[in-house]
């Protein structure tokens, strides 16, 4: 079945290196999602990685994939008071009819000053 | 250009009471799919719209409908309301066929069963 799996807190001070993990379940998905949504707002597409990639970087953040494992993680470089957020990773499995996106219950980052 | 929108904001209701919700989708996509987040949870998907049609649904009983109209805003609509009904409901957009399949969020409408 599908799930994706996250651990649900990580605290983390100012300008340290935050990663945060992911594992999932459909190999079939051909696209990995992260998402940060902030308090009381909806989903901000961070960034998404190919399923025939290791790794992508955009700016301060890495995306690494171990299709293998089926794990994924995002790490954020120099970690600032405004990326407390819960995160989300989402895989998109393949499916003829349609792209829902299968989210996992998210993981709160915490930054202290 | 405006990102996704969706209205109202805030929204309350009793038990058994039917509910519309709505959305418009960022310019330039076609494709409209409704998520209800729970508090505390991820968001779960409820199905997606393209051309008009529903083309993908989850898990989630009949009293669950949408539309998409001809300029690809869509309604969810929730019938015989449920406490259990009470979440965030978001609507995504995005194009197809996409590469990334990437998906663009509305801030959400908070729904309140009472």
């Amino acid at each position: 079945g599908e799930d994706v799996e996250q651990s649900l807190f990580l605290s983390v001070r100012e300008g340290d290196s935050s990663v945060i993990n992911c594992t999932y379940t459909d190999s079939s998905s051909t696209y990995l999602y992260w998402y940060k949504q902030e308090p009381g707002a909806g989903l901000q597409l961070l960034t998404y990685i190919f399923s025939n990639m290791d790794m992508k970087q955009d700016q301060r953040l890495t995306v690494l994939l171990n299709k293998k494992d089926k794990h994924l993680s995002l790490r954020i470089a120099d970690t600032q008071t405004g990326d407390s957020a819960i995160y989300f990773c989402a895989e998109s499995p393949l499916n003829q009819a349609g792209t829902a996106l299968i989210f996992g219950k998210g993981t709160t980052l915490s930054v202290s000053s | 250009d405006a990102g996704v929108t969706q209205s109202p904001t805030h929204l309350i209701k009793t038990r058994g009471q039917q509910v519309t919700l709505r959305c418009s989708p960022k310019s330039g996509h076609d494709t409209v799919s409704w998520y209800q987040q729970a508090l505390g949870q991820g968001p779960q998907f409820i199905f997606q719209y393209y051309e008009e049609e529903e083309r993908q649904r989850g898990n989630f009983p009949d009293r669950f409908s949408g539309h998409q109209f001809p300029n690809y805003s869509s309604e969810l609509n929730v019938n015989a309301l449920l406490l259990g009904d009470s979440a965030l409901y978001l609507c995504a957009s995005s194009f197809y066929p996409s590469g990334g399949n990437e998906q663009f969020f509305g801030p959400g409408t908070r729904l309140t069963v009472l």
